[in-house]
């Protein structure tokens, strides 16, 4: 099976610009989190979604933001962009059928200028 | 809240050692899981062990095992015969689990572990 793929891999914006970044799971998984990792901060939980439902949110202002298709891929969006937003955007999904392991995919890299 | 401290920022070991990351949470539920991830400097988020809480006993795979202590909240990693490949940051995480799994895992600040030739 081909693994969790995130695009773009690489990505730089400039303060008060949005950005959407993309997240395909594992075919066959149904929840896609999402997670923020910065050197101050760690890595932090931005929100999860299951069939088409955030059902868990982090602690992020609303300008965090996500919503998951139908075929399960999903879609993080951060608008009016700030310095503190540049961060390595982690993706990862699971199959929700007695399995709790997330894998990760290898994530978006984001620049706020 | 949940929280999860891992004390040693960074280690080293020399290849073909032993060495044990050290990992203590702290919760107030009784059904959860634990994790052990490592990134690598491709920044690739991989898994390495689990564990349920439930079972009382010790995850292993291959030359990783863990050392679960419920009562104390403990959960250790033990690498032996390190190698070169396994040069990484090593991250502890934690997720609770009510009835189902939340999916919403709680990281450590990792251990940056460095083998050495």
């Amino acid at each position: 099976k081909a693994g969790v793929t995130q695009t773009p891999r690489y990505l730089i914006k400039t303060r008060g610009q949005q950005v959407t970044l993309s997240c395909s799971p594992i075919s066959g998984h149904r929840s896609v989190s999402w997670y923020q990792q910065t050197p101050g901060q760690g890595l932090q939980f931005l929100f999860e979604y299951f069939s088409e439902t955030q059902r868990n949110k982090g602690n992020f202002p609303g300008r965090f933001s996500g919503r998951q298709f139908s075929n399960s891929r999903s879609e993080m969006n951060v608008s009016t962009l700030e310095l503190g937003d540049s961060a390595l955007y982690l993706c990862a999904s699971s199959s929700q059928t007695g399995e709790v392991t997330q894998y990760f995919g290898p994530g978006t890299r984001l620049t706020v200028l | 809240a949940q929280t999860v401290t891992q004390s040693q920022p960074e280690m080293s070991v020399q290849e073909a050692e032993t060495v044990t990351l050290s990992c203590t949470y702290d919760t107030s539920e009784n059904n959860y899981y634990l994790f052990w991830y490592k990134q690598p400097p491709s920044r690739q988020m991989i898994l390495v062990i689990r564990q349920e809480a439930y079972k009382q006993q010790n995850a292993t795979e291959n030359r990783f095992s863990v050392n679960f202590q419920k009562a104390a909240k403990s959960f250790s990693l033990k690498i032996s015969d390190s190698q070169l490949g396994d040069t990484a940051m090593y991250f502890c995480a934690f997720m609770t689990h009510y009835g189902g799994a939340t999916n919403k895992l709680i990281f450590g600040t990792g251990t940056l572990l460095a083998v050495q030739p």
